[in-house]
């Protein structure tokens, strides 16, 4: 069964102090790695889409990489308006291609 | 791209009661899907369309759930009998044809009391 393991389940920082979130998954046949932003209340918010092993993705303050077991979600020097809570999820290839999400890490900047 | 609309976006009903939610995808998606999600954890699979045709329903999905998609446009989740463990977040998501990338809707949040 594909699952998807999250870490740490929440994270507090300084705005400026740099961190990864880990994302630990098994799939049998990965077609694509995800990471999305959830703010309080709001449906996921799509960030990047990882395919292979060695790929890296980056968007402003972001960058995601993938292992064949894992995935990190580095953020540089944070701001206060990057606090959300940040969903890893898996798409195995073929059937209905549904995504499993981990449980999310809440990551929270202090200004 | 007027993104995924869900409606409403909160309901409250008493355990027992009735509840329908609706979810209009973007216009060129054929693949829609419905997940679940309660405090704290990540959404869970509930069903999925192409077009309107229901091809998957997860062990999640009891028999007092249905989902329906008439025409492959908007798409219904019916609750019967609500339990106050149904009390959660209802998100609906729909991709293209290749199905790369899922738009998520801003969700029904569903209070049974």
């Amino acid at each position: 069964e594909d699952q998807v393991t999250q870490s740490p389940e929440a994270l507090r920082l300084q705005e400026g102090e740099s961190s990864s979130l880990n994302c630990s998954y098994t799939v049998s046949g990965l077609r694509g790695l995800f990471w999305y932003r959830q703010d309080p209340g709001k449906g996921p918010e799509f960030l990047f889409t990882l395919y292979s092993a060695g790929e890296e993705k980056e968007k402003e303050r972001l960058k995601a990489t993938l292992t064949k077991k894992e995935s990190f979600l580095h953020i540089t020097a944070p701001k206060p308006e990057d606090s959300a809570t940040y969903l890893c999820a898996v798409q195995a290839r073929g059937g209905a291609q549904k995504l499993v999400f981990g449980q999310g890490t809440r990551l929270t900047i202090n200004p | 791209d007027t993104g995924v609309s869900q409606d409403p976006r909160h309901k409250i009903t008493k355990r027992g009661q009735n509840v329908t939610f609706r979810c209009d995808p973007i216009s060129e998606h054929n693949r829609l899907y419905w997940y679940r999600q309660t405090l704290g954890q990540g959404p869970e699979f509930l069903t999925y369309f192409q077009n309107e045709a229901q091809l998957e329903k997860s062990r999640l999905l009891s028999d007092r759930f249905s989902a329906e998609r008439p025409k492959g446009s908007f798409s219904t989740l019916e609750i019967q009998r609500t339990e106050q463990g149904d009390s959660a977040m209802y998100l609906c998501a729909s991709s293209s044809p290749e199905g790369v990338r899922a738009f998520f809707g801003q969700g029904t949040r569903l209070t049974v009391v």
